[in-house]
Parts: structure tokens; sequence; C-alpha cells
């Protein structure tokens, strides 16, 4: 049973720039969470999709996007991008309980 | 405002020992609690929860404890072992009309088992 799976792993973009991570659920699952964890930090959330719509939103500008699939699998959106915006981006599934986190995508704004 | 705190940045235990790491927040709509151990390059790792009905939870070597009156968990890990040394994160989500599962964190305790 694969676990919760991010792509990539890894990405470097220049200020300005727009940036799209991907994320495959845990298998059963049909909500997924995007966070983002700064250096020192603790993950910060940034919002949650149920059912292909936003159900909830932390505090973050509309630069950041997403999206959730008939699948249940989800993608983030960050245009304009700005150096503080390096950080670990991870993505978290559940369907009742627990929350299951992926490995993440470390993201570089140079 | 940081409503979830662990106020510890770090804890060096020797191996063998009891470790335990606390945590405390400050909204009384918290409702279920988590802790998560974070190895680098790793996402966060799911360890064990608690209810707020519940004021003790245990699994192996790990058990939880929550007080709701003074708004504080901990966590403790007996016997610590060298695998443990990790980042461990406590959680919190808040119910809001059956909605959930937001969680909201601390910043973290880097804990070190020295063998």
């Amino acid at each position: 049973d694969a676990g919760v799976t991010q792509s990539p792993t890894h990405l470097i973009k220049t200020r300005g720039q727009q940036v799209t991570l991907r994320c495959s659920p845990k298998s059963g699952h049909d909500t997924v969470s995007w966070y983002q964890q700064a250096l020192g930090q603790g993950p910060q959330f940034i919002f949650q999709y149920y059912e292909e719509e936003e159900r909830q939103r932390g505090n973050f500008p509309d630069r950041f996007s997403g999206h959730q699939f008939p699948n249940y699998s989800s993608e983030l959106n960050v245009n304009a991008l700005l150096l503080g915006d390096s950080a670990l981006y991870l993505c978290a599934s559940h369907r009742t309980g627990v929350v299951y986190f992926g490995p993440g995508t470390r993201l570089l704004v140079l | 405002d940081q409503q979830v705190k662990q106020n510890s940045p770090s804890l060096s235990v020797q191996e063998g020992r009891i470790s335990i790491l606390n945590c405390d927040y400050t909204n009384s709509m918290f409702d279920y609690f988590l802790w998560y151990k974070k190895y680098p390059a790793e996402g966060p790792t799911f360890l064990i929860s608690i209810s707020s009905i519940k004021d003790k939870n245990e699994d192996g070597r790990f058990t939880v404890f929550l007080n709701k009156s003074a708004k504080h968990l901990s966590l403790h890990i007996v016997p610590s072992q060298p695998g443990d040394s990790a980042v461990y994160f406590c959680a919190a989500s808040p119910i809001y009309g059956g909605a959930t599962n937001k969680l909201i964190f601390g910043t973290g305790t880097l804990l070190a088992v020295q063998p």
C-alpha cells in the first residue's frame, strides 16, 4: 500500500516564476491538505481539498492555489514566486482520523 | 499567535532512559492531538494521537498524556533508543462543525538519544 507520494522531490526556481507541485494521497483517502514548512518552523496549513473543492484555507495569499482531481490527487500552484516561498512543501491526506504526510517537495527560490 | 507551543527546542537523553517532550496549547477548541516524528529530508511520520475525551494513550514505548485544564500534553518514550533521535512535532486539530483535520503544529523539539 503506497503512502502519500509527491513530485518532484526538489525544485529550483527564480523570483517571479510559477511552480506546480503534485501529490497522490494514500490509498482510500479522499481529503488532501498542503502545508508549508520553513526552516526551523513547524508545518503551516495552506489549504485543504475535498470532493475537488477547497474546503479550508490557512493564512496564505491568493498566489497559492490548488486543485483536486476526481482520483483525489492534487496540485499546488504558486504564482509570482518570492524568495520567502523557499520551503519544504508537504502534502497530507486522510479520510478520518490520522493525517499522513508525504516526503515533501523542497522548493528553492533564487 | 502561536497556538501550539513546544518551548524546548532540543532535548538530550541517554539510551534506555525516559524522554519527555512537552507541548502547550492556547485554543480550547482543540479536540484532537497528534505527535509526529520527522527525520531530515523526510515528511513527518505519525506516532500517536489522543482525543480530548481521554487523558492517556499508550502505544508500545510511546505514551501521550493530556491535561485539558492546563492545556498541556506530553509524549513519553520509554526506553529511549538511538533511532528515536529526530525532531518531534506536536499538532492539534480544531473541530468546527465537523470539518476537521486541519493541523496546527508546534515548532518542534529535537531529541538526541545518546548511546
